[in-house]
């Protein structure tokens, strides 16, 4: 069974950075992209880009270019997202889920969601 | 890039009503590639519908999706208990805002 799993939740400075991990099993890591996604308290969903495990590449939201940084480890099956300058308006549940398996649709639905790391950012 | 508008922002109806959810996009939508996902509180959002119109795994048959161009819609048959929660529509890099379905 396809499966995401993520680091536990981080309380961070502003200013700092904050890495999280997201493992996948039950599937082939490399035959799918990687997307993540934050949820800032009570809000929507938002968008922040995704990586290619199979090659690396990565495609991030305007938003967010030069703030994030997403890679991954096929001997372990793993895609990592890093966040760095963090603000306070950074606290949030950040999900990586499962993409499409070609660039055509690569963002056509996410049916695999990790359980959520939540980020805090406070002084 | 494309902005999803849902509607209403907030649907309130009883166990056993039908829902309908409105998403329209501010262009047209390719091939057709918009999603539909549930999310409960403190849960990570759940894949309801994708293409517009197709059940994903295990969703029960009371969810159906339609739609296409820029005008789609979540359908709810009969409200369970369980199915009180906010969804969202979803296309590429774009989400809609939600809509919360509360228990009047």
């Amino acid at each position: 069974q396809e499966q995401l799993v993520q680091s536990g939740a981080e309380v961070k400075k502003p200013g700092a950075s904050v890495k999280v991990s997201c493992k996948a099993s039950g599937y082939t890591f490399t035959g799918y992209y990687i997307h993540w996604v934050r949820q800032a308290p009570g809000q929507g969903l938002e968008w922040m880009g995704w990586i290619n495990p199979n090659s690396g590449g990565t495609d991030y939201a305007q938003k967010f270019q030069g703030k994030v940084t997403m890679t991954r480890d096929t001997s372990i099956s793993t895609a990592y997202m890093e966040l760095s300058s963090l603000r306070s308006d950074d606290t949030a549940v950040y999900y990586c889920a499962r993409g499409g398996r070609r660039v055509t649709t690569v963002a056509a639905k996410f049916d695999y969601w990790g359980q959520g790391t939540l980020v805090t950012v406070s002084s | 890039e494309i902005v999803l508008t849902q509607s209403p922002g907030t649907l309130s109806l009883s166990p056993g009503e039908r829902a309908t959810l409105s998403c329209r996009a501010s262009q047209r939508v390719s091939s057709n590639f918009l999603a539909w996902y549930q999310q409960k509180p403190g849960q990570a959002p759940r894949l309801l519908i994708y293409d517009a119109s197709s059940r994903a795994t295990g969703i029960p048959d009371r969810f159906s999706g339609s739609g296409s161009g820029t005008d789609f819609t979540l359908t709810i048959s009969r409200l369970e208990p369980e199915d009180f929660a906010v969804y969202y529509c979803h296309q590429s890099e774009t989400f809609g805002q939600g809509t919360k379905v509360e228990i009047k």
